[in-house]
């Protein structure tokens, strides 16, 4: 069983702040892990993803994500906050490339950029 | 990336009707989901399929139903309309060889009056 946990439902950031919106998960086995953005009234879009390369995932937009085994966390980042990064961004898990029953989304976290 | 189209983007239809929102993929995905969002909530499978013939329920139970006939193209039926109904519906599709990574569509809003 598979698990994510986004902790905060709503953050607020001024522009040009630091953006950090948090991810938890829950694997038996390695996980693969991404993030998507959601703009109002559109689909997901894929942000990034970890398939076990690299740590330190970087994808569009300007954000990053690290990948902690210790911690079982996969935090997103942005150094510099603008104002079209408003938008829900979700957390998901998978086990693997298998079903997709086994892909599994966080709740959101709602991203607010302050002027 | 892939190329997912979803029609209708939005659709307003009254209690009872029968509706079918389309779904097609242009890049030959063997997977492909139905996932139900409320506005503002989180999104949950009601359906996916492995491959052409192959259709499964997903975490969600839902009223829906979906074939799989074409590789490229994923419907999904409401028989007859409730307002319970009333949500947005996002395709996706994605490739074993991409770690699984799922592609979505746009997705549809259906509101049932």
């Amino acid at each position: 069983a598979q698990s994510v946990t986004q902790l905060g439902s709503h953050v607020s950031v001024s522009e040009g702040a630091l953006v950090l919106l948090r991810c938890n998960y829950s694997s038996s086995v390695p996980p693969y892990l991404f993030w998507y953005v959601q703009y109002p009234n559109q689909g997901l879009q894929l942000l990034l993803k970890y398939t076990s390369a690299a740590t330190l995932v970087k994808g569009i937009n300007g954000f990053e994500a690290e990948f902690k085994k210790s911690e079982t966390s996969f935090h997103l980042t942005k150094p510099s906050a603008h104002m079209s990064d408003a938008a829900e961004y979700f957390c998901a898990v998978s086990a693997g490339s298998g079903s997709a029953r086994q892909l599994t989304f966080g709740s959101g976290t709602q991203l607010t950029v302050l002027p | 990336e892939a190329d997912i189209y979803q029609t209708p983007r939005y659709l307003v239809i009254g209690t009872g009707k029968k509706i079918t929102l389309e779904c097609s993929q242009t890049m030959g995905h063997d997977k492909m989901y139905w996932y139900q969002q409320d506005p503002g909530m989180e999104l949950h499978l009601i359906h996916y399929s492995y491959g052409v013939n192959s259709t499964e329920k997903g975490d969600l139970s839902s009223e829906s139903t979906v074939s799989r006939i074409r590789t490229e193209h994923f419907p999904l039926t409401l028989e007859s309309a409730r307002p319970s109904h009333t949500s947005q519906y996002l395709c996706a599709s994605s490739l074993p060889s991409s770690g699984n990574t799922i592609y979505f569509g746009e997705g549809s809003w259906l509101t049932v009056v």
